[in-house]
């Protein structure tokens, strides 16, 4: 398996705009998170996902965040419109059902930069 | 709710010398799993090793060892034989192993391996 893949690697765009960040978990993991990676405030937990259902959103920041797992295979971080403060590296992840005991394996990131 | 401290905002040690990384938690879990990542400058998340809190046994993983003390509730990593490739961030994290499990991150230790 190739991993997670993430996509784009990097995103640069204008305030206001908005952001779509995309992510392949690894066939077969049941669990699907979305985490965010700035100096400040380290790794936060925005959302994870359960069988593509959303389980826990209390990280995600505001309503201009968004997330969907439309299915097993595909998984989406939309923040409309975008802010200078959101630029940070977003990190998707996912990890075997019931894994409580295994670790969860990382995309490469997305580093956001909104000018 | 979990809670990871790590107390080190950076660390320093010579090629070929064994280094120590802290980790405290805390939780009012019963089963939980405690995990060591590995952030180098390209920006990935490595995982290094992984230990269940019903291992009576420390995690060993080649040069990486973890320090279990369940008592005092912490979770050390030792590097032994450190090389220049070692010099990363070092995150340590926890998961709840029973329910819906996420992994909580403590805010990481910056090691620098010289020469």
């Amino acid at each position: 398996d190739a991993g997670v893949i993430q996509s784009p690697r990097h995103e640069v765009t204008e305030m206001g705009q908005e952001v779509t960040l995309r992510c392949k978990p690894i066939s077969g993991h049941d669990y699907l998170f979305w985490y965010r990676q700035t100096m400040m405030r380290g790794l936060e937990l925005l959302i994870y996902f359960n069988n593509n259902v959303p389980i826990d959103d209390s990280g995600m920041p505001e309503d201009r965040f968004s997330a969907k797992m439309p299915n097993a295979s595909f998984s989406t971080l939309k923040i409309q419109p975008s802010e200078p403060r959101d630029s940070a590296v977003y990190f998707c992840a996912s990890s075997l059902r019931q894994a409580g005991d295994t670790e969860a394996f990382f995309g490469q990131g997305t580093r956001l930069t909104v000018v | 709710a979990q809670k990871i401290t790590q107390t080190q905002p950076g660390m320093f040690v010579q090629e070929k010398e064994a280094v120590t990384l802290d980790c405290t938690y805390d939780t009012s879990d019963q089963s939980y799993g405690l995990f060591w990542y590995k952030q180098p400058s390209s920006g990935e998340m490595i995982f290094l090793i992984y230990q269940g809190s019903y291992d009576e046994q420390n995690a060993t993983e080649g040069r990486y060892s973890l320090n279990f003390q369940k008592a005092r509730k912490s979770a050390n990593l030792v590097i032994s034989a450190s090389q220049l490739g070692d010099s990363a961030m070092y995150f340590c994290a926890m998961r709840s192993i029973s329910g819906y499990s996420t992994l909580t991150f403590g805010k990481g230790t910056m090691l620098l391996v010289s020469p």
